[in-house]
């Protein structure tokens, strides 16, 4: 099915750890986007990528990398994990990158311990 | 003080019941306005989108946008059982290339049968 796909779905790390969030979108869009969730806090963006070959950085940007492979393809990435970044990622692509609706992923469940 | 408030709820009703479902926001400049419905463990989906003030209506659901009162709503008559979800509201600026969504902390509704 055409869409938005993260991997993994959960993942458990330990402090200090390093990890590579995945997401791919097959609806040829062009904008790509991070959030993380967390209770109380709604949707928060990571980092975004409005077109292949740029990414610029979202509200809470600080303990994070991205890479846009491809047009397709958009990782997240944590060098040093801490608590702090235990939470829900999305990803979410969009096709002319304005706000004319994102397609979201599943999400990845992540605890830090 | 966040830039788009939601009443995190819950929100309890009986089935068949108008649900209202609503955000305000503080940055006078945004011009597109979405709902989206998120279900327990899932991403979210979009739901209703509006550009600038007025109504718009599909099926069951209403989005209305106040931009002097820097309100959004949205309106659920009949409402189901599988209406039961988180709401989230969401708004941009919109100028080109910069479509990050706004999101406020959403809102969980349940709707007893």
């Amino acid at each position: 099915n055409a869409g938005v796909t993260q991997t993994p779905k959960f993942q458990v790390l330990k402090t200090g750890q390093s990890m590579t969030l995945q997401c791919a979108q097959d609806m040829n869009h062009n904008s790509m986007y991070w959030y993380r969730q967390d209770p109380g806090m709604g949707l928060r963006l990571i980092y975004y990528s409005a077109s292949e070959g740029t990414t610029d950085k979202g509200e809470v940007p600080n303990g994070y990398n991205v890479s846009r492979l491809n047009k397709r393809e958009f990782s997240l990435r944590l060098e040093s994990a801490a608590p702090s970044q235990t939470s829900v990622y999305f990803c979410a692509s969009d096709l002319l990158g304005g706000p004319y609706g994102y397609t979201f992923g599943s999400g990845t469940r992540l605890t830090v311990v | 003080q966040k830039e788009v408030e939601q009443d995190p709820g819950p929100l309890s009703v009986p089935e068949g019941a108008i649900v209202s479902l609503n955000c305000t926001y503080s940055n006078s400049a945004f011009q597109y306005f979405m709902w989206y419905r998120q279900y327990s463990r899932k991403g979210p989906e979009l739901l209703m989108y509006t550009y600038s003030s007025g109504n718009k209506e599909d099926g069951r659901f209403t989005a209305q946008v106040d931009k002097s009162s820097k309100y959004i709503s949205l309106f659920i008559r009949d409402s189901q059982p599988s209406d039961s979800a988180t709401y989230l509201c969401a708004m941009s600026v919109g100028s080109s290339n910069t479509g990050k969504l706004i999101f406020g902390q959403g809102t969980t509704l349940q709707v007893k049968p």
